[in-house]
């Protein structure tokens, strides 16, 4: 099946540090993908579509320029936590929209110190 | 090797009728349980979930059973309505470091009127 890959599976940053999580799709295109956000026992929280090469649409209490999105080609989406702080530890996931379904990543764990 | 599995892809209920989606999972360290609903060119929504620690969770409509010595969980939906079709995915994850969620490939329901 599809798969979909999540770099890195963990960070561990300073407060105040820009932290880069990218999001692929290894075996096949997607123009659409979106970044969640997940509290412990908490449903995933959907931060932003992401739609190649075009903005993203980010859904309402995600600050846009906290949390920076990049879908520069098909098969990679970033995710940029600028300036983070330790509120922001969370564990991020990413989904690529495939031809019959979705397809999730495994997930970044932050760790914000 | 997939550690949550959903072995239908598809499902097709009668409106009114009962909805039984079912969900597989091999790593006995699984102790959290989630299902998502996800409509076209949107991200999954969560729909209910549940803890090791119980065998049954239930949310209006929608009823959750776990078996956990069959590593089996399912997701009861009754009555059905045609707002249910959408895709289902069940997913998994566990109180270790990590707390990854592991999701199934999805269920696509289909509730005919």
């Amino acid at each position: 099946g599809a798969v979909v890959s999540q770099h890195p599976s963990w960070v561990i940053c300073k407060s105040g540090t820009s932290v880069k999580i990218e999001c692929r799709s290894l075996d096949f295109q997607a123009t659409t993908m979106f970044w969640y956000r997940q509290f412990p026992k908490q449903s995933l929280m959907l931060m932003a579509t992401s739609n190649e090469g075009s903005k993203a649409t980010y859904e309402q209490g995600v600050e846009k320029d906290k949390f920076l999105i990049n879908h520069a080609s098909l098969t990679l989406s970033t995710l940029t936590v600028t300036s983070a702080h330790p509120e922001d530890s969370s564990f991020y996931i990413c989904s690529a929209e495939g031809q019959e379904t979705q397809y999730f990543g495994p997930g970044t764990r932050l760790l914000v110190l | 090797d997939q550690q949550v599995k959903q072995n239908s892809p598809s499902l097709s209920v009668q409106e009114g009728r009962i909805s039984i989606l079912n969900c597989d999972y091999t790593n006995s360290m699984f102790d959290y349980f989630l299902w998502y609903k996800k409509y076209p060119a949107e991200g999954p929504t969560f729909l209910i979930s549940i803890s090791s620690i119980k065998d049954k969770n239930e949310d209006g409509r929608f009823t959750v059973f776990l078996n956990k010595s069959a590593k089996h969980l399912s997701l009861h939906i009754v009555p059905s309505q045609p707002g249910d079709s959408a895709v289902y995915f069940c997913a998994a994850e566990f109180s270790g470091s990590a707390r990854q969620l592991t999701f199934g490939s999805g269920t696509q329901l289909t509730v005919l009127p």
